[in-house]
């Protein structure tokens, strides 16, 4: 069955340490790859995405990803987190046009 | 900034009743999706269109939920009867047929609480 795993369901950190998160998909053939972010008590927003060429993509408020075709893996980065980055975060993946997302990672940054 | 919007934000009902969401994609949008939110479950898709056309509802509990694009400009979700188990938020998402050129765009959600 097609789906999209993320390894940490809650993360702490302090600010200014480095997040990644951790996202794996099992889809065959072409996909696209997202992450969402949900702050609380708001919608999901697309913080970056990957269709096709460099596989190292930039997205908003300093985050980026890194897909990794032969592991199946899309995984989200930022070298410097802030409070404000307190949030869910969502790994999608787009196949045949129908978006699937994990489960979240709960990021909780402490000042 | 053009924005999908969903009504109504706030849903608190009765078991039994029926409950009716309402989303209005983004102009121009030509696909649509209906996401439930839980804590236990996550972000559960429930039914998608492309062109007004159902595509999938494979997620969508048959027996009580329905979901309908009556027009370009208005997707809908019932469910009738409700269960106190179908608390959650709901959200819509309208997208491009070619992902590419523009990701899903949500909406605020309607947040359903069934007593």
């Amino acid at each position: 069955a097609q789906s999209v795993s993320q390894h940490n369901h809650h993360v702490i950190l302090s600010e200014a340490a480095s997040l990644e998160l951790g996202c794996n998909y099992s889809y065959g053939g072409t996909v696209n790859l997202f992450w969402y972010v949900q702050y609380p008590g708001q919608h999901l927003q697309l913080l970056l995405k990957y269709f096709s060429g460099d596989p190292l993509v930039k997205g908003i408020k300093g985050f980026e990803a890194e897909f990794i075709k032969s592991k199946f893996s899309f995984n989200l980065r930022k070298p410097s987190v802030q409070w404000s980055d307190t949030a869910e975060y969502f790994c999608a993946v787009n196949s045949w046009g129908k978006l699937q997302f994990g489960a979240g990672t709960q990021v909780v940054v402490t000042p | 900034d053009a924005r999908v919007t969903q009504t109504p934000r706030h849903k608190v009902t009765e078991m039994g009743q029926e409950v009716t969401m309402r989303c209005q994609p983004i102009l121009g949008h030509n696909t649509v999706f209906w996401y439930r939110q839980t804590m236990m479950q996550g972000l559960e898709l429930l039914a998608y269109f492309r062109n007004r056309a159902p595509l999938d509802d494979s997620g969508m509990p048959k027996d009580r939920f329905s979901a309908e694009m009556p027009d370009a400009t208005l997707a809908t979700l019932k469910i009738q009867p409700s269960e106190p188990r179908d608390s959650a938020v709901y959200f819509c998402a309208s997208g491009l047929d070619r992902p590419e050129n523009s990701p899903l765009h949500f909406g605020n959600g309607t947040r359903l609480t069934v007593t």
